[in-house]
């Protein structure tokens, strides 16, 4: 596609709840990386993929967060059991090496009430 | 912990004003150093990607230098425009784990007309 693209761009869950979001990078692009953003911080990596392989996931706080890239494009970030904590914006980027600059999707902000 | 600086915080200026900005961050096993832009409701968007000691880079009105051996790097723009109103990000990688980008908490500029 044209760009990264990230669904829903907004969601609301309750706490307790498994959430999934979902990112669509720029075709091509072998390396793919989840940030998370909370308000007045910059964003934080949680996880940065390879292909189809995570090739570093020491961003991702506890094992309520996994995500996975099953055929090397489209990734998924699932959370379980959400906590109000979790409330952040969660940014995918794409790029065609992790030498080279990421190419950011819009986010999707996540609220859990 | 490595941890990135980003100043001033944030920044008023009037249009026509030329301004810079620091970012900060630990000089042990650096790769390189990033720079993004990101306008509120959009994508950051990538501005450079610097690796080399004494490296400078222009895109348009906008600048950045680098010096990796005291850690620091400034971003400059010349002849502000309203346009230029957004927060900039630096995020430095590190050998070993070049995938991984540590995010400062960015330097928010608002251009007045």
């Amino acid at each position: 596609g044209a760009g990264v693209s990230q669904t829903p761009s907004n969601k609301v869950t309750e706490k307790g709840k498994y959430v999934e979001l979902r990112c669509d990078p720029i075709s091509g692009h072998t390396a793919l990386y989840w940030y998370r953003q909370s308000l007045g911080q910059g964003p934080e990596f949680l996880i940065y993929f390879q292909g189809t392989g995570a090739a570093d996931d020491s961003g991702l706080p506890n094992d309520r967060f996994f995500a996975v890239r099953p055929e090397g494009s489209v990734s998924t970030l699932k959370i379980q059991r959400t906590e109000r904590g979790d409330s952040a914006v969660y940014l995918c980027a794409s790029s065609l090496s992790q030498y080279r600059e990421r190419t950011f999707g819009s986010g999707t902000r996540l609220t859990v009430v | 912990i490595l941890n990135v600086e980003q100043s001033p915080q944030s920044l008023h200026v009037q249009e026509g004003d030329s301004t810079n900005f620091t970012c900060s961050f630990p000089s042990s096993n650096f790769y390189a150093l990033h720079w993004y832009r990101w306008e509120t409701a959009k994508s950051p968007e990538a501005l450079f990607v610097m690796t080399l000691n004494g490296d400078e880079k222009k895109k348009g009105r906008i600048s950045a230098t680098l010096n990796t051996k005291e850690g620091y790097s400034y971003l400059y723009i010349k002849g502000s425009q309203p346009e230029d109103s957004a927060t900039y990000l630096c995020a430095p990688n590190y050998g070993g784990s070049q995938g991984n980008l540590i995010f400062g908490k960015g330097t928010k500029l608002s251009v007045k007309p």
